[in-house]
């Protein structure tokens, strides 16, 4: 079975900062995706950035991006320029052959003005 | 477009009462989630359908839950009867196959059992 760990369970940026959140998994497939999602406290997820697998090239979103270690297992999200409006929960998440997303247990960011 | 819409919002009912929770999946799309989500135990899949058929149902917490899919266009999640430890989000979620497995979610429904 596939597992999703971010160790980190708070983290916390000044406003205009970057700020690095963690997630490793498991998995023995060898096609799969990365997903990281932002909830904020109206508990809405929004899909924040995307990765495949077979992709050696990292995803980028405007001001998110990630760091994907496939050899290690690593999948982590790059906020740069943080903005008040970034402060969320996020989960890292992974889906593979059978389409389901498993979920780590997320990290509560925090921007400090 | 229109994403995945649920409903209710917001539902508190009463210990021992049916809840019904209803999802109207992102049109064109093949597969439906329903997840729930705790302070305890985080997101949870409980179930999942691909073309209206129930895929894997193993998240399921007991028998008091049950789901549906009559149709491409509506999904449901029934808790019979309702116990105070169902209180959670329920969320519905989307995506259609073929897209890079990226699932897309409805806003929730919370759900209150006093």
């Amino acid at each position: 079975a596939q597992t999703v760990t971010q160790s980190q369970p708070e983290m916390s940026v000044q406003e205009a900062e970057t700020v690095t959140l963690s997630c490793t998994y498991d998995t023995s497939e060898s096609d799969y995706y990365l997903f990281w999602y932002k909830q904020p406290p109206s508990r809405q997820m929004i899909l924040v950035i995307r990765q495949e697998a077979y992709k050696q090239q990292n995803a980028t979103e405007n001001r998110f991006s990630v760091n994907f270690q496939k050899a290690a297992k690593s999948f982590s999200l790059k906020i740069s320029d943080s903005q008040l409006g970034d402060a969320a929960m996020y989960f890292c998440a992974y889906s593979g052959a059978n389409s389901k997303l498993t979920f780590g247990k997320g990290i509560t960011l925090s921007v400090r003005p | 477009d229109a994403g995945v819409i649920q409903s209710p919002r917001h539902e508190v009912t009463e210990m021992g009462q049916e809840v019904t929770l209803r999802c109207k999946p992102i049109s064109g799309h093949d597969y439906l989630f329903w997840y729930r989500q705790t302070m305890m135990r985080g997101l949870e899949l409980l179930i999942y359908f691909n073309n209206n058929v129930p895929i894997d149902d193993s998240g399921m917490p007991e028998d008091r839950f049950s789901a549906k899919m009559p149709n491409a266009s509506f999904s449901t999640l029934k808790i019979q009867p309702s116990e105070p430890r169902d209180s959670a989000v329920y969320f519905c979620a989307s995506a259609r196959q073929g897209a890079g497995n990226t699932i897309y979610f409805g806003e929730g429904s919370w759900l209150t059992v006093v």
